[in-house]
């Protein structure tokens, strides 16, 4: 198994740009969350999918959109970048408080800077 | 604003010094979980402890958790150097599949 995957590693981008984050996992979860990590604050939580077609907001999800066509993809899309979503990137996935099994697994990180 | 809050944010010991860390929350919640970041990395589930426990061991591990004060602690017994990382604890609440993190605590091990 690889386990969870994100794509890409690095990038760059300039104001108002849009791009895509990837993430996909093989392990059939049906949980999968997106995480942006900041110098002092922890994770936060920005969006989440407990489902294929089911996805919600989480603590910051202004600037951002997801979707969940399929059990394995959660991609991550900024629709116009600003310099303040310059951060690093995390998705996991895992199980629910419904599944009662809730041990999250995180991919490697996207570390996205804006100028 | 988060959920849970570590402390200290900071710790430095010694090799074969154990190593306690606080978590606090604000709501009920159904489980808190831990998680370890090494630097520059994902990070890693290390236990559990659902709402109904008071204690769980997992080698090294142990996690205490008081829903009257809504805090936890995560002690490690017997540092190693590898034990060097950030430790985070993560709430899961009732009738939410919210898993919010808390600010986490640098740990430096010196050999």
């Amino acid at each position: 198994n690889a386990g969870v995957t994100q794509t890409p590693k690095f990038q760059v981008l300039k104001t108002g740009q849009s791009m895509t984050l990837q993430c996909a996992q093989d392990m059939n979860h049906e949980y999968m969350s997106w995480y942006r990590q900041d110098p002092g604050m922890g994770l936060r939580l920005i969006h989440y999918s407990v489902g294929a077609g089911i996805t919600d907001q989480g603590e910051v999800p202004n600037g951002y959109n997801v979707s969940r066509s399929t059990t394995e993809d959660f991609p991550l899309r900024l629709l116009s970048a600003a310099p303040s979503q310059t951060s690093v990137y995390f998705c996991a996935s895992g199980g629910a408080l419904a599944g009662n099994t809730d041990t999250q697994y995180f991919g490697p990180g996207t570390r996205l800077t804006v100028l | 604003s988060q959920q849970g809050e570590e402390d200290p944010q900071a710790l430095s010991i010694q090799e074969g010094e154990n190593a306690t860390m606080n978590c606090s929350y604000k709501t009920s919640i159904n489980n808190l979980q831990w998680y370890r970041q090494n630097s520059g990395r994902g990070l890693v589930h290390l236990i559990l402890i659902r709402s109904n426990e008071r204690e769980k061991h997992s080698g090294r591990l142990r996690v205490t958790l008081d829903t009257s004060k809504k805090s936890s602690s995560l002690l490690i017994t017997a540092s190693r150097a590898a034990d060097t990382a950030s430790y985070f604890c993560a709430t899961r609440s009732y009738n939410t599949d919210k898993l919010i993190f808390g600010t986490g605590t640098r740990l430096q091990v010196f050999p």
